[in-house]
């Protein structure tokens, strides 16, 4: 167990849908990163929020935003979903001091039907 | 820019042999290196760590890798393999701290471990 935790576990949705994913970092740990695991896309950093500001953004669609509370709790939005958004999606979180070193949640499994 | 190549999608060894994961790296700023596995149905866990200490780490599992910056290699070996190592495994680069990339892990495709009996 990471320490890292993400809600829901799997997420079944129609296309054209929103929905929001959580993550809860390790306790401490202040950078929450998200990344997207495909079969055709490999594995992809999507964004990443250092307490509470965004401090890095990789591939991530118009379509998708992210935010990280005062709690350093952080949720993933994506809207208007294609089937192509079907993926595994991590949370991993890091230490102040150690900020490479990156613990991942169990992901949240997403399919567009 | 970072890049990261695994040569090698499906490597099958049988159990009690060498295993060798073969992981080369494109980073223009000095990098961290990493090592994660993956088993079927779960997050990724790390196995070990180059930040430039060592050139030679030492992971759980007894799992290792060696840094050659010459060869921009970082290969990941295990003496003897157990039928509890079958899964995915993932080299990642991630820039020096301070840089534009600060943070990202940039991983390569992965390589899926079978082991035999």
């Amino acid at each position: 167990d990471s320490g890292v935790t993400q809600t829901p576990k799997h997420l079944i949705t129609a296309t054209g849908q929103r929905v929001t994913l959580r993550c809860s970092p390790r306790s401490g740990d202040l950078s929450v990163y998200w990344y997207q695991q495909s079969l055709d896309q490999g594995l992809q950093f999507l964004i990443q929020y250092y307490n509470g500001e965004e401090r890095a953004k990789g591939n991530i669609l118009e379509r998708f935003s992210a935010q990280q509370f005062p709690d350093l709790h952080s949720e993933l939005n994506l809207s208007s979903l294609e089937l192509g958004d079907s993926a595994l999606y991590f949370c991993a979180s890091s230490a102040r001091t150690v900020p490479n070193e990156q613990f991942f949640g169990p992901g949240t499994r997403l399919t567009v039907l | 820019a970072q890049s990261v190549t695994q040569l090698g999608s499906h490597v099958s060894v049988s159990e009690g042999a060498l295993v060798l994961l073969r992981c080369n790296y494109s980073s223009s700023v000095p990098p961290y290196l990493f090592w994660y596995v993956q088993y079927p149905n779960q997050g990724l866990q790390l196995l070990l760590k180059y930040t430039s200490a060592a050139t030679l780490v030492k992971g759980i599992n007894g799992f290792e890798a060696e840094f050659k910056k010459s060869e921009t290699s970082f290969h990941l070996t295990k003496p003897s393999a157990h039928m509890s190592d079958a899964a995915e495994y993932f080299c990642a680069v991630s820039a020096d701290a301070g840089g534009t990339s600060y943070g990202k892990l940039t991983f390569g495709q992965g390589t899926i471990l079978t082991v035999h009996p």
